[in-house]
């Protein structure tokens, strides 16, 4: 099985950096995501980190440790417009590999 | 289709009543999954199609849940007298390969709320 552990909240200010974490334990690791979801919205696809290290895209970065399982999303020059939740999701190997989501870090930015 | 849509977008089911919940995944999406989303919750699986064949049904939480995607695209997803546990959002993500992965997209879901 999965066990995926994530803040339930988070509070940054608009322009700051917040960093998001995600830890997981998985009897066998594939990959793993990271959407965003706004309320009432579809979960929208961010990033998928398969090996150690970070990827950067834009003003979002994601950094995953497999020997830790660990992971962190990155929001830099936050805008209002991220609030919103945030949601790890694990890929395990095996089978057809069945994807595991997280609580969700709901993240508010302030003025 | 665009993306994948799903139908209707709230249904309020009086406890006991019988409801159907539609997904049209993206033409040609070989993968179909169904999640429960409880409010404040992340997505928890239910159930997974490849093509017509359903693979795993093993998140589906009683014999209440039943799904289906008889022509290998459009998939419902039924459940029999509704109970206020049920109340939550459903969705519904299909993806291209035979897995969930960078090419799946969610639909908008579909928001239960039975009374």
């Amino acid at each position: 099985g999965q066990n995926i552990d994530q803040p339930t909240e988070m509070t940054a200010t608009e322009g700051a950096i917040v960093q998001i974490n995600c830890t997981y334990q998985t009897s066998g690791f594939n990959g793993l995501f990271w959407y965003q979801q706004h309320a009432g919205e579809a979960p929208t696809f961010l990033s998928y980190n398969v090996l150690d290290g970070l990827e950067e895209k834009g003003r979002f970065s994601s950094f995953l440790s497999r020997s830790k399982g660990y992971s962190y999303l990155l929001l830099k020059e936050l805008q209002m417009k991220d609030s919103a939740s945030y949601l790890c999701a694990v890929r395990p190997s095996g089978g057809y590999q069945k994807v595991t989501f997280g609580t969700g870090t709901k993240l508010q930015v302030i003025p | 289709g665009a993306g994948v849509s799903q139908s209707p977008r709230y249904k309020v089911a009086k406890r006991g009543q019988d409801v159907a919940l539609r997904c049209d995944p993206i033409s040609g999406h070989v993968s179909l999954f169904w999640y429960q989303q409880a409010l404040g919750q992340g997505p928890e699986f239910l159930t997974y199609f490849q093509n017509e064949a359903q693979l795993d049904k093993s998140g589906l939480p009683s014999d209440r849940f039943f799904a289906e995607r008889p022509e290998g695209s459009v998939s419902t997803l039924k459940i029999q007298r509704t109970q206020q546990e049920d109340s939550a959002v459903y969705l519904c993500a299909s993806s291209l390969g035979d897995r969930f992965d960078t090419e799946a997209f969610f639909g908008q879901g579909t928001r239960l709320t039975v009374v």
